[in-house]
């Protein structure tokens, strides 16, 4: 079964443009979660889809948003770069048919923004 | 809320020794609980985990104990190889099913 896979797998942007990082779930999975880490500020979570809903949010600006289709695929968009957004962004799914669940990770995104 | 303390690092290790990653976490409930490794240029790859109180989970040789009474899933293995550098992150999972994670312990083995 193929594992979570995320495109582009790098990306260099320049302070004020936006970007897009798509990301596909196992087959089967329903939820899928974005998180980005930083060596500043480690792993932090960014939100949470199911069934095309965000279900959770982390705490990050409104620059950053996301969208989920029907058939669980994945987009994240950040709008007017900063350089604190260069980052490792991990898309990760699950099953999410009730009890303890696993994420799997897919390779990740890396973004510069200079 | 929900947090993770895990040993700083970096650990620097000689093949076959033994090690121990250590893990506290603060959570309300019963989490759910997880070790990930991350190798140099990859995404986060699920080690083990234990989803209630003295489970044991383990894989490839590393094994962590749900420990609720002290708070904690410290990371153990025999002994280690240079396959085995790698950082190496503690995470819980509440009920809302984010994951939490430590800020991992980067560990290099040398021959």
């Amino acid at each position: 079964k193929a594992g979570v896979t995320q495109t582009p797998r790098y990306l260099i942007k320049t302070r004020g443009q936006q970007v897009t990082l798509s990301c596909s779930p196992i087959s089967g999975h329903r939820s899928v979660s974005w998180y980005q880490q930083t060596p500043g500020q480690g792993l932090q979570f960014l939100f949470e889809y199911f069934s095309e809903t965000q279900r959770n949010k982390g705490n990050f600006p409104g620059r950053f948003s996301g969208r989920q289709f029907s058939n669980s695929r994945s987009e994240m968009n950040v709008s007017t770069l900063e350089l604190g957004d260069s980052a490792l962004y991990l898309c990760a799914s699950r099953r999410d048919r009730g009890g303890p669940d696993t994420q799997y990770f897919g390779p990740g995104t890396r973004l510069t923004v200079l | 809320g929900n947090s993770v303390t895990q040993m700083e690092g970096p650990v620097t290790l000689s093949e076959e020794a033994f090690l121990t990653i250590n893990c506290t976490y603060t959570a309300t409930g019963y989490p759910s609980l997880f070790w990930y490794v991350q190798y140099p240029g990859e995404g986060l790859q699920l080690l083990l985990k234990a989803t209630k109180a003295d489970d044991k989970g383990s894989n490839k040789g590393f094994e962590a104990t749900y420990r609720k009474e002290t708070t904690s899933f410290h990371l153990e293995k025999g002994s280690v190889q240079v396959s085995d550098s790698a950082v190496y992150f503690c995470a819980l999972s509440g009920g809302s099913e984010k994951l939490v994670f430590g800020k991992g312990t980067k560990l290099t083995v040398n021959p």
